[in-house]
């Protein structure tokens, strides 16, 4: 069946650190994946997609790649503010699923200045 | 603009009082979702609908019903509430299936 896991949280990292937030997933048939951002008292907002292996998706200086080999895609930016303080979800779509969207857990970061 | 909207926003009410939280968009979407969200759970969905009149149970769809008479709407009702039902819920819809969802604002209940 389809999954996604992703890295427990809470991550807390200072301004202008490295981020990674590790997913990985199973599915049975060729998903796309998603990076879904939730800042406090909002819904989810779509932070970057990616529908077929290689591909990079990237916004807002946040950015993950579609690794087929090693069925992953961490999110990654350079550089973290503090207004990037949010949870994160990664997610799953499979064509062969319709309408149905797989996530993780969410994994809570923290930036502090 | 385009948007998905919730409502209510917030609602504390009591065991076995039947509520309907509604739930509307306006990009002429095919798919719309139902989700709740926990402390350690992260979202799980409750329903689901690929259109008017075709919906199907998610992961959680236990206390729950739902209904899709127009393609805009697709409320979610609780028949007979119970407390372990208090969660924040989302709406969610999306043009195509392996498409983003576009997400309401959320609707936290409270069931005493």
């Amino acid at each position: 069946g389809n999954s996604v896991t992703q890295m427990e949280g809470p991550v807390t990292l200072s301004e202008e650190a490295f981020l990674t937030i590790n997913c990985t997933y199973t599915a049975t048939g060729y998903p796309s994946l998603f990076w879904y951002v939730q800042y406090p008292g909002e819904g989810l907002q779509l932070l970057l997609k990616a529908t077929k292996a290689d591909d990079k998706g990237s916004n807002k200086g946040f950015e993950a790649t579609y690794r087929k080999e090693t069925t992953s895609f961490h999110l990654e930016k350079g550089s973290v503010q503090v207004s990037d303080s949010a949870v994160y979800f990664c997610a799953l779509g499979d064509a062969s699923t319709l309408g149905r969207l797989y996530f993780g857990r969410g994994t809570q970061l923290t930036v502090w200045p | 603009e385009a948007q998905v909207t919730q409502n209510p926003r917030y609602l504390i009410t009591v065991t076995g009082k039947k509520l309907t939280v509604t739930c509307s968009q306006n990009m002429n979407h095919e798919y719309m979702s139902w989700y709740r969200q926990d402390p350690g759970l992260g979202l799980r969905q409750i329903y689901y609908s690929m259109n008017v009149e075709v919906t199907d149970k998610g992961d959680v769809p236990e206390g729950y019903k739902v209904s899709r008479k127009e393609k805009r709407n697709f409320p979610l009702i609780l028949e007979s509430p119970s407390p372990n039902q208090t969660s924040l819920y989302f709406c969610a819809s999306m043009r195509g299936s392996n498409q983003p969802q576009h997400f309401g604002d959320g609707t936290r209940l409270s069931i005493l």
